[in-house]
């Protein structure tokens, strides 16, 4: 079946400190790929996608995503968090069908 | 441009009545989906639509129902509400490239549903 699975339901890092958040997709095809985050009370705005090509792609605010195939993740990292990513970050597969799934997301705290 | 635009952002209806939310997608996307948003289920797809055809729908009751205009804005009508139909409900617009919604989406800000 397909699925997103994302390990950790909450993260706290602190300022300044590196990120990556993590996710594992089933999917039999190709997949296509993407990050989103959600502030409180807000709909979700896509960071980046992966469709094909290099496995290391680059979205907006500073964060990065990389591919691997054999592992089935597309884990997001970011160098130095800021206390404004404090947010919920969602993965998700495009499955076909005109159908998306989402991972449960992953809460991210960010100390001062 | 304009963003996806969700109507209302707040309702509170009561058990039994039914509501009908609205979303104007960005101008230039033709494909318009529909999630759920609780806390205890997540993100779930409702339907999607497409040139005034809905394409998948995903595992929700009858009770759910949508639509598309020729203009591509959508509705989505939910009948004999029922407490637990209490979510976030969030419209998603996309660029269809070769029949296929690859672009990722571009979220409203969702309609805020409560029912007593």
């Amino acid at each position: 079946a397909q699925s997103v699975t994302q390990p950790d339901i909450h993260i706290t890092v602190s300022e300044g400190a590196s990120l990556e958040l993590r996710c594992n997709y089933s999917y039999g095809a190709t997949p296509y790929l993407f990050w989103y985050v959600q502030s409180p009370g807000q709909g979700l705005q896509l960071l980046l996608k992966y469709f094909s090509g290099d496995t290391l792609v680059q979205g907006i605010k500073g964060f990065e995503a990389e591919f691997k195939r054999s592992q089935s993740s597309f884990n997001l990292r970011k160098p130095s968090v800021h206390w404004s990513d404090a947010a919920e970050y969602f993965c998700a597969v495009y499955t076909g069908g005109f159908k998306t799934i989402f991972g449960a997301g992953t809460r991210l705290f960010v100390k001062a | 441009k304009a963003g996806v635009t969700q109507t209302p952002r707040y309702l509170i209806k009561t058990r039994g009545q039914q509501v009908t939310l609205s979303c104007s997608p960005i101008s230039g996307h033709r494909s318009v989906s529909w999630y759920q948003q609780t806390p205890g289920q997540g993100l779930q797809f409702l339907f999607e639509y497409f040139s005034e055809t809905q394409r998948n729908k995903g595992n929700f009751p009858g009770r759910f129902s949508g639509r598309q205009f020729s203009n591509s804005r959508s509705e989505m009508n939910v009948s004999t509400l029922e407490l637990g139909d209490s979510a976030l409900y969030l419209c998603a617009s996309s660029l269809v490239v070769r029949g296929q919604g690859l672009g990722g989406y571009t979220f409203g800000s969702g309609t805020r549903l409560t029912v007593v």
